[in-house]
Order: structure tokens, then sequence, then C-alpha cells
């Protein structure tokens, strides 16, 4: 059972907003930045978003990110069926000295 | 434009250890502005962090394998390497090499190798 807790499955419809959630605790996401990470089907995971609601170079700005208290969230918006993926919500735990993941999100383009 | 590549057996034994190296190419493993991580993926399963070295030596590990990982550098290769011992079927899963930017609070993982999948049976 992951530290962070996501929900199992997302689903939308091209050109809807989906946001994925991620919940955690004070040693947590309550006082470290937390990052989403896409892995498309078969290829190594990708950073997504970075210190919370940053986006690295050349990830389009149909994604964005958000935190509030000891939850984050994950938006896209127009949704496209390219983006059908994994998504994985991280952070820093301050109790464990470690990084956590959450147990991913399958996000499926109807 | 830092980039990894995962190396080492693609099955091992159970009991034995498994070991695997990360050769960077694109950027200087010497660098103090990069920690050096590595991460797996049971098939079908979520990510397990299973910890970093920074080029000062300094590590972190995931407590859950601590007892039984080792990650160093080779400078003079510009590798570095994860040792997990005495392993189970339960330590199957595809190995991710990965880095981020040594810089307090910052704990990203970027870039990340393609990944390599080991196997424990006999």
């Amino acid at each position: 059972q992951s530290v962070l807790t996501q929900p199992p499955s997302a689903s939308g419809t091209p050109g809807q907003r989906v946001t994925i959630s991620c919940s955690g605790s004070s040693s947590n996401i309550g006082s470290n930045y937390v990052y989403w990470y896409q892995q498309l089907p078969g290829t190594a995971p990708k950073l997504l978003i970075y210190r919370n609601n940053q986006r690295p170079s050349g990830v389009p700005d149909r994604f964005s990110g958000s935190k509030s208290g000891t939850s984050a969230s994950l938006a896209i918006s127009g949704l496209r069926s390219q983006d059908e993926a994994d998504y994985y919500c991280a952070s820093w735990d301050d109790s464990l000295s470690g990084v956590i993941f959450g147990g991913g999100t399958k996000l499926t383009v109807l | 434009q830092v980039q990894l590549q995962e190396s080492g057996p693609g099955l091992v034994k159970p009991s034995q250890t498994l070991s695997l190296t990360c050769t960077v190419s694109g950027g200087s493993i010497r660098s103090d502005n990069y920690y050096w991580s590595w991460i797996r993926q049971p098939a079908g399963k979520g990510l397990e962090w299973i910890g970093r070295i920074y080029t000062s030596g300094n590590t972190n590990y995931n407590p859950s394998l601590k007892s039984r990982v080792t990650i160093s550098v080779d400078t003079s290769k510009n590798q570095f390497s994860l040792k997990l011992r005495s392993v189970t079927a339960a330590d199957t899963a595809v190995y991710y090499c990965a880095s981020g930017v040594a810089r307090p609070r910052e704990n990203w993982l970027d870039p990340w190798g393609q990944g390599t999948l080991v196997t424990v049976s006999s």
C-alpha cells in the first residue's frame, strides 16, 4: 500500500478536462514539493510537473499541477488520445527520509 | 543533456546478489549538481524508490530495502551501480536509473534510463 493515495483509474473523452488527485500527510505533501510523472505504455516514466506546479521545458500547458495542504492534483485539459498513460505523484517523506510514490492512476481516453 | 542507460544480468538466482550499472552520458557523474537514483517497478505495479547517491558519497535508501541495498559511484567510468543482496522472486522488476538536481528540497527524477528487466528465478 502506497503512502500517497491516488485513484487507480480515471477517464475522459477527447477535449475534456480531467483531474487526478494525490493524498498524503504532513510528513510528505504537507511539507515538501509534489512531482508528477507520466508513463506511456511500455516506456520509462517522464517528469511532468515539479515543485507542485512547474512544467519542464517541452511539457504542454494542458498539464497543470496544484497543491493544497496535504493533497495535490494534476489537471489535464483538452484531453487527447496520446495522454492515455499511467500517472504517478511523488514527494519526499520526512519520516521515511526517502522519495515516495503514489500507486498510480491509469488514464483512459474514451 | 544527460542520458542514462542501465545494464546488467537479466536473470538472477534466488538468494544471490542483483548487480546493475547505470552509464551516464552527456554529463559528468562527478558534478556536484546532481544525485543518482534507482527505482524499480514490478510488472503491472507501481514505482518503488530504492535509493540515491550524491557525488559526495552520501546516500539515502528506502527503509524497506536498506539492509540489502548498496548504491555506489565509479567516477572513472562515469557510472553508478546498484547491488541488492539476498534476492527473492519479489525483487523481480524493471529497474530504472534516474538523476536529479542536488539542491535543497529538490527531489525530482529527470531524466530516466529506459529500464532493464531483472527476473529472479532458479
